[in-house]
């Protein structure tokens, strides 16, 4: 089983719908971020958790909200999807104890907007 | 501000021919580097990375990464590139404390037989 698993793997939405990906990981790690990916643009931070009280904003973190149910879940929400919001987006984990300055990456949610 | 710089958007080489990826970085204090490789329909990978001491770092799969202050680099070099390297290679620089990653645009490497 993958240490980092996001859910769907794949979304196809319409505009104004809300939309929640889901993040869950069994590497113990306190530090949870969601980056986005997008073509020539490379991956921008929209939230991160270093534990379960502590959220911070990201690089772009408009039109998103998060929430940290425990330290392993993490999920992200569009409250009003927009087409611009269409992308790849990645859950990651760290570990502050243990090398934190490494991430672990889930496999991606491919989320389209029509 | 934090940013990285990867110029190269796609490279293409040929099995068995030896490998650079450019990286350039701006940061105000010195810096925590990264290498990370991402295969199609995978997340990202660490390949290798850089916080102090020896500046040419040694990372899996037979890369290798060179930090050069003077030039803000942080080149990735590989010998001998195999088919299975196919992939997207992305630079990222670190806060630490904070552990805010920063991370380039990408370049995408094709082998060709």
């Amino acid at each position: 089983d993958a240490d980092v698993t996001q859910t769907p793997r794949n979304r196809i939405t319409k505009t104004g719908k809300r939309i929640m990906l889901e993040c869950s990981q069994t590497k113990g790690h306190d530090r949870m971020y969601w980056y986005r990916q997008d073509p020539g643009l490379g991956l921008r931070l929209i939230y991160y958790s270093f534990d379960v009280k502590d959220i911070n904003k990201g690089e772009i973190s408009d039109g998103y909200s998060v929430s940290r149910q425990a330290q392993a879940k993490f999920s992200l929400s569009l409250e009003s999807a927009i087409p611009n919001q269409t992308a790849l987006y990645f859950c990651a984990t760290s570990d502050s104890q243990g090398g934190y300055e490494k991430l672990f990456f889930g496999s991606g949610t491919q989320l389209s907007v029509l | 501000a934090q940013s990285v710089t990867q110029p190269d958007i796609h490279i293409t080489v040929s099995e068995g021919a030896s490998l650079e990826l450019r990286c350039n970085y701006s940061y105000g204090a010195t810096p925590y580097l990264f290498w990370y490789v991402q295969s199609p329909g995978q997340g990202l990978q660490l390949l290798l990375k850089y916080f102090s001491g020896d500046t040419l770092v040694q990372g899996i799969k037979g890369f290798e990464a060179e930090f050069k202050r003077s030039q803000s680099s942080f080149n990735l070099r590989k010998p001998s590139v195999h088919w299975s390297d196919a992939a997207e290679y992305f630079c990222a620089v670190a806060r630490i404390p904070g552990n805010q990653f920063y991370f380039g645009t990408g370049t995408s490497l094709t082998v060709i037989p």
